[in-house]
């Protein structure tokens, strides 16, 4: 177990729809990434917060957005849903955002579009 | 852009055999270059850091290398068990200035051991 903890687990809901995943990293964490896996494009990286600030940028589409709380937590909205958004998103955390800190991943969100 | 790129084949290997994995990668020079584990459903779990200026790391059973000529890692692991059987990812951090500890994937490998 890694400390890192993702709701809902699975998630099904149809095509145009909006959606929100929820993270809590690691107790003393700062630094929250998200990422999202897919059959054809592997485990891509869309955005990092550290300290409620936005730090890092990846692939992420304009139709979805994520935002750190005060308490550390972060939400990733996906909006107007396609098929094509089917995938595993992971939320990881880090103590710093120091590039060699350690990421620890949660246990991840499946999300199926139908 | 960067390219990363690891055997897509999955590696069949006898218990007690060491497995050796690669990592190739185009198009710029990472400062580290990190393994993770992934089982079925589950998150990837960090294994091993290693930095440019190190040839080789080791953790227990595990031996990383990375050829910044080459621009190739080896990721071996000795005496497999079966319980070894997962995918294992090599992550490289982000090109220089392009932000805070952003990974870059590689699509994994999947190891087999088996008994």
């Amino acid at each position: 177990d890694s400390g890192v903890t993702q709701t809902p687990k699975h998630l099904i809901t149809a095509t145009g729809q909006r959606v929100t995943l929820r993270c809590s990293p690691r107790s003393g964490d700062l630094s929250v990434y998200w990422y999202q896996q897919s059959l054809d494009q592997g485990l891509q990286f869309l955005i990092q917060y550290y300290n409620g600030e936005e730090r890092a940028k990846g692939n992420i589409l304009e139709r979805f957005s994520a935002q750190q709380f005060p308490d550390l937590h972060s939400e990733l909205n996906l909006s107007s849903l396609e098929l094509g958004d089917s995938a595993l998103y992971f939320c990881a955390s880090s103590q710093s955002s120091g590039r060699t800190d350690t990421q620890y991943f949660g246990p991840g969100t499946r999300l199926t579009v139908l | 852009s960067q390219k990363i790129e690891q055997n897509s084949e999955a590696l069949n290997i006898q218990e007690g055999k060491t497995a050796t994995l690669t990592c190739n990668y185009t198009n710029y020079s990472p400062a580290y270059l990190q393994w993770y584990r992934q089982d079925p459903g589950r998150g990837p779990v960090f294994l091993l850091l290693i930095r440019e200026n190190e040839k080789e790391k080791r953790k227990e059973r595990l031996k990383v290398t990375f050829d910044t000529t080459l621009k190739q890692s080896l990721f071996h692991i000795t005496a497999s068990q079966p319980a070894d059987s997962a995918t294992y990812l090599c992550a490289l951090d982000s090109p220089r200035g392009g932000g805070y500890n952003k990974l870059i994937f590689g699509a994994g490998t999947r190891l087999a051991v088996h008994p």
